[in-house]
Parts: C-alpha cells; structure tokens; sequence
C-alpha cells in the first residue's frame, strides 16, 4: 500500500510569515513529487514539482525533498491571505499513477 | 492553450440511476485520469486512460468503467448509483503516460449528488 501522509491542520500563519507544510511517503521507489493547492470548491491547481534531493525554488515557494527521509515539504515565504487554501502533496512510482494525500489547511491571517 | 474541461458541471441523479461524465484534455495530452473527491477521503484514483487503453485502476468497485477515445476525450459511468457516490469528480490530463516527470493539470470538476 502506497500511503502518503499529509497533517491535516488547520494550519495558521500570520501574513508575512513562513507557512511551512510537510508530506510524507511509504515507498522508497517514489520518483516524483508534486503540491498543488486547491480553494474551497475549486480543482486542485499544480504550484510545483521536484524530482531531486534538494531545495527547489519558484518565487515564494521554495519545495525540499528529502529522499532517505521520505520527506517532501513546501515552504511558502512572505505568506498573503490569497494563499489561504488546502494543499495537496502526490507522489508518483513507476507510470503516472499519482498518490495523493489528504492535504493540509492553510489559514493566513491578515 | 485551453485547459481541461469538464461537462457537466453538476448532476443531481437517484440511487440505481447511471451517469456519465465527460472530459477533454489539454490540446496534445494523451493521458486522462479520473479521480473521486470527498470530504472525509480525499482525492481518490480511479483510473486512468493512454490511448484508448486503461493503464492504471484504483479501488474501485466495476460499477465505476470509463474509456477514452481516439481524440484522447474521456468518459466515465458509474452505473447503480449509491449514495456513498456522491463526490466532486476530478479529471487530469498529462502529456503522456510512462514516463516519471509528468504534471497532471485539473478540470473542473463534475459535482455528482445522488439523491
């Protein structure tokens, strides 16, 4: 069973400050990792992948894998009220099958 | 570039009614996968189409089919409807399938209630 585990939250930040969100994963064959956030009523929307150990970076978001850890966060610098929304972490193996987690709350307060 | 699309948006249907749903991938995206949202569950493979051919299936109980065509649109039937299928219905296209570096983009959604 391939489980990716996600702290469901709520999650509250100040505006201005660091949201940091953590994900999880079961199976070392993990290759690729996405976030995708998602508002209320809407579809999930892709922010950014990572596929290597590291730190990625895109604006203010700033992705970090860690494969000996199992461990994929996303960090959200400068934190807007815009940014309030549920995000998604999905892992891929082998294929294009996507295995999503159950996402984290992200309130950012004015 | 058009992005995914979904029709129809909303459906209301009755317990052992069938539905159908559609969805158009982005121009040039080959693989369409399907999904089921609920509150308590979260996002849920069902399965997914390259091709014409089903290359990957969730947990799903068989009253749950699709197929994909030659223009790579897709469709999706639940037939017998419960109401445990009520759920937002989530279609993602990626450019292809195979490979490990493939973001998967969103339609709308088909919000399902069964009454």
């Amino acid at each position: 069973q391939k489980e990716v585990e996600q702290n469901s939250g709520p999650l509250s930040v100040p505006e201005g400050a660091i949201a940091s969100l953590n994900c999880t994963y079961s199976d070392r064959g993990s290759q690729s990792f996405f976030w995708y956030r998602q508002y209320s009523g809407k579809s999930p929307e892709l922010i950014m992948f990572i596929y290597s150990n590291g730190d990625k970076e895109d604006g203010r978001f700033t992705a970090q894998l860690n494969k000996a850890s199992q461990y994929v966060s996303l960090l959200i610098r400068d934190s807007q009220p815009s940014d309030s929304a549920t995000y998604l972490c999905a892992v891929t193996y082998r294929g294009n099958q996507f295995y999503f987690g159950t996402g984290t709350s992200l309130t950012v307060i004015p | 570039k058009a992005g995914v699309t979904q029709t129809p948006r909303y459906l209301i249907k009755t317990r052992g009614q069938q539905v159908t749903l559609s969805c158009s991938p982005i121009s040039g995206h080959r693989s369409v996968s399907w999904y089921q949202q609920t509150p308590g569950q979260g996002l849920q493979f069902l399965f997914e189409y390259f091709s014409e051919t089903q290359r990957n299936k969730g947990n799903f109980p068989g009253r749950f089919s699709g197929r994909q065509f030659s223009n790579s649109r897709s469709e999706m039937n639940v037939s017998t409807l419960e109401l445990g299928d009520s759920a937002l219905y989530l279609c993602a296209s990626s450019l292809e399938a195979g490979g490990n570096y493939n973001e998967q983009f969103f339609g709308p959604g088909t919000r399902l209630t069964v009454l």
